[in-house]
């Protein structure tokens, strides 16, 4: 069984750019989360999307968006990146509680 | 609100000792509890959980966590670390009905050999 796939694995952007990362779940699972590890924060909860739809979001500003495909798949879009967006952003899919994560996308931000 | 506490950043311990890396959680309902490893440049691994039940939960890798309610804590331990065990844990708790992980802020095992 595939695990969870992110892509790219590497994402340089300028400041004011935007940034699209991609995650695929395990196959069967509905829902998908995403989390954002930057240096010295820890991992923070961005979104959650469950059967197309979004769920809940943690405390990040609108310009971080993002959305699921029929097949389950999703993307996260950040809008005028900033330089404190660099960080290793996790995609993880979710059956009975349970989160498997996928080896994260890491966004530089110059 | 929910919270999780890991009272240490790093952790230096010899290969073939002992460890305990601690976790508290505060919340005002029932929880579910998860200790994640993170190898370096990895994403994170399920190591156990815990969601009801035996309050003794073993895991992978020679890993078990105790959950005590009355002190709100989950710590993990393994009798006998090894290289490979050098890595970052998280523990998490998942708050039914809030549907999200809530991560501590991580402590890092330095394997000593």
């Amino acid at each position: 069984e595939a695990g969870v796939t992110q892509s790219p694995t590497h994402l340089i952007k300028t400041r004011g750019q935007q940034a699209t990362l991609r995650c695929s779940p395990i196959s069967g699972h509905t829902s998908v989360y995403w989390y954002q590890q930057a240096l010295g924060l820890g991992l923070q909860f961005l979104l959650w999307y469950d059967e197309g739809e979004e769920r809940n979001r943690g405390n990040f500003p609108p310009r971080f968006s993002g959305r699921q495909f029929p097949n389950y798949s999703s993307e996260l879009n950040v809008n005028a990146l900033e330089l404190e967006d660099s960080a290793l952003y996790l995609c993880a899919s979710s059956s009975f509680y349970e989160q498997y994560f996928g080896p994260g996308t890491r966004l530089t931000v110059t | 609100a929910q919270s999780v506490t890991q009272l240490d950043s790093q952790v230096p311990v010899f290969e073939e000792a002992p460890v305990e890396l601690r976790c508290n959680y505060s919340s005002s309902v029932s929880v579910y509890l998860f200790w994640y490893v993170q190898y370096p440049n990895q994403g994170l691994q399920l190591l156990l959980k815990y969601l009801s039940g035996s309050t003794l939960v073993k895991g992978i890798n020679g890993f078990e966590a105790e959950f005590n309610k009355s002190q709100t804590s989950f710590h993990l331990r393994k009798p006998s670390v090894h290289i490979s065990d050098t890595a970052e844990y998280f523990c998490a708790v998942f708050l039914f009905g809030n549907e999200k992980l809530t991560f501590g802020t991580g402590t890092r095992l330095t394997i000593i050999p």
